[in-house]
């Protein structure tokens, strides 16, 4: 069946720009993850979503960055006023529910010049 | 979660076994051991998980020590396409369970 898929594959923003990236979850799964990893180390959690609520925001590093799930499927990670240093590959990850296994998208990398 | 800690890189040798090791001394009752990679540019795959038995399916092996401080994630016939960064995690899985925390993972390098 089809994986996660998020749009689009590449993204490249000049500083101070907003953008949006997006996230369709494997069909059925209720629980969604954005994950943003830098060149050479592993995915840093940024929030998660238990159906349309977000369950737990804990990794966002500022209130530049907001993400919404408005009717549970579908995700829109949001960076608002972007900056060189939000430059990385934004995961995203589904789960059947909040304790199975996730599976992960191919990313967006996003390029702040 | 639990830390992880892997070795930065690994070779081998291609149609031979990889032994991929894992430690995780702090890990909790309720925690999963987890394994992903991740080849480059893409997202990364799920590989295998277990609690305390050792787990085998098409992909690998997983074999976690009795006091399950350690585990190795074993590749039985490595082929080129093993080449990938192997992330060694553990999981809570409850009611609360949520995010997954990686660290830096194995670079294995499979070689002809």
């Amino acid at each position: 069946g089809a994986g996660v898929s998020q749009t689009p594959s590449n993204k490249v923003t000049e500083k101070g720009k907003y953008v949006e990236l997006r996230c369709d979850p494997i069909s059925g799964h209720t629980a969604l993850y954005w994950y943003r990893q830098s060149l050479g180390q592993g995915p840093e959690f940024l929030i998660y979503f238990q159906g349309t609520g977000a369950a737990d925001d804990s990794g966002l590093p500022n209130d530049r960055f907001f993400a919404v799930r408005p009717e549970g499927s579908v995700s829109t990670l949001k960076i608002q006023r972007t900056e060189r240093g939000d430059s990385a590959v934004y995961l995203c990850a589904s789960s059947l529910a909040r304790t199975d296994t996730q599976y992960f998208g191919p990313g967006t990398r996003l390029t702040v010049l | 979660d639990a830390k992880t800690t892997q070795p930065p890189s690994m070779d081998c040798a291609e149609g031979r076994a990889a032994n991929l090791p894992c430690n995780h001394s702090t890990i909790s009752g309720n925690e999963y051991v987890y394994w992903y990679r991740q080849i480059h540019s893409q997202g990364p795959q799920y590989i295998i998980h277990g609690l305390k038995n050792n787990e085998t399916n098409e992909m690998a092996s997983l074999i976690i020590t009795e006091d399950r401080k350690s585990s190795t994630l074993i590749l039985p016939h490595a082929t080129l396409r093993d080449t990938a960064v192997y992330y060694c995690i553990v999981r809570v899985i409850s009611t609360n369970a949520g995010k997954s925390t990686f660290g830096d993972g194995t670079t294995l390098t499979v070689k002809p």
